[in-house]
């Protein structure tokens, strides 16, 4: 089975622009959630999906938002980006509920 | 709310000696643990978890985790450790129910195992 994919693997944007990042689940999970990593702050939980629908956000400003599609497939988007954007991403997918989490390699962003 | 503590910013052993990497959490209702390993420039991989059950779970890679409902702890164990066990190790609590779940992480643990 294929795991998790994330693309693009590397981004450099700049400052006020939007990015979209996107993610694809292993093949039957349902439930895709969202990470920032930064060596300062470490893992922090962005939201999750199940079923189209965000069922749970964490405390990031409105600029940070996503959705899921039909297929599963997830996007998230950052608007007037800022430099402490500047993370790894990780999209992370699993069947349901309380199960383990598969991750993807991530998406290194960079904002300049 | 939920926090979840890693106490070491980093753990050192020599090759061949049992190591530990240590967990507490804070947790309304049943926790769901688990331990996930990050090598460089990778995302998370999957180690272990604690639903229900034994205390006592096993993983990948030999690695083991004890789950203390007194003590609130979920440490990380093997009873010899490789060179190739070098890595970043996180745990995490899984909390919400059906229709919402969100995992906190810890703020990892370095692991150098020395040869």
């Amino acid at each position: 089975k294929a795991g998790v994919t994330q693309t693009p693997r590397y981004l450099i944007k700049t400052r006020g622009q939007q990015v979209t990042l996107s993610c694809s689940p292993i093949s039957g999970h349902r439930s895709v959630s969202w990470y920032q990593q930064t060596p300062g702050q470490g893992l922090q939980f962005l939201f999750e999906y199940f079923s189209e629908t965000q069922r749970n956000k964490g405390n990031f400003p409105g600029r940070f938002s996503g959705r899921q599609f039909s297929n599963s497939r997830s996007e998230m988007n950052v608007s007037t980006l800022e430099l402490g954007d500047s993370a790894l991403y990780l999209c992370a997918s699993s069947t349901q509920g309380a199960q383990e989490q598969y991750f993807g390699p991530g998406t290194r962003l960079t904002v300049t | 709310a939920q926090s979840v503590a890693q106490p070491e910013d980093q753990v050192n052993v020599a090759e061949g000696n049992p190591l530990t990497v240590k967990c507490t959490y804070s947790v309304s209702g049943n926790p769901y643990l688990f331990w996930y390993v990050q090598y460089p420039n990778r995302g998370l991989q999957f180690l272990l978890k604690y639903i229900t059950g034994d205390n006592l779970v096993k993983g990948s890679y030999g690695f083991e985790a004890e789950f203390n409902k007194s003590q609130t702890s979920f440490h990380l164990k093997k009873p010899s450790a490789l060179v190739s066990d070098s890595a970043l190790y996180f745990c995490a609590v899984r909390a919400g129910r059906t229709g919402g779940f969100k995992t906190i992480f810890g703020a990892g643990t370095r692991l150098f195992v020395k040869a």
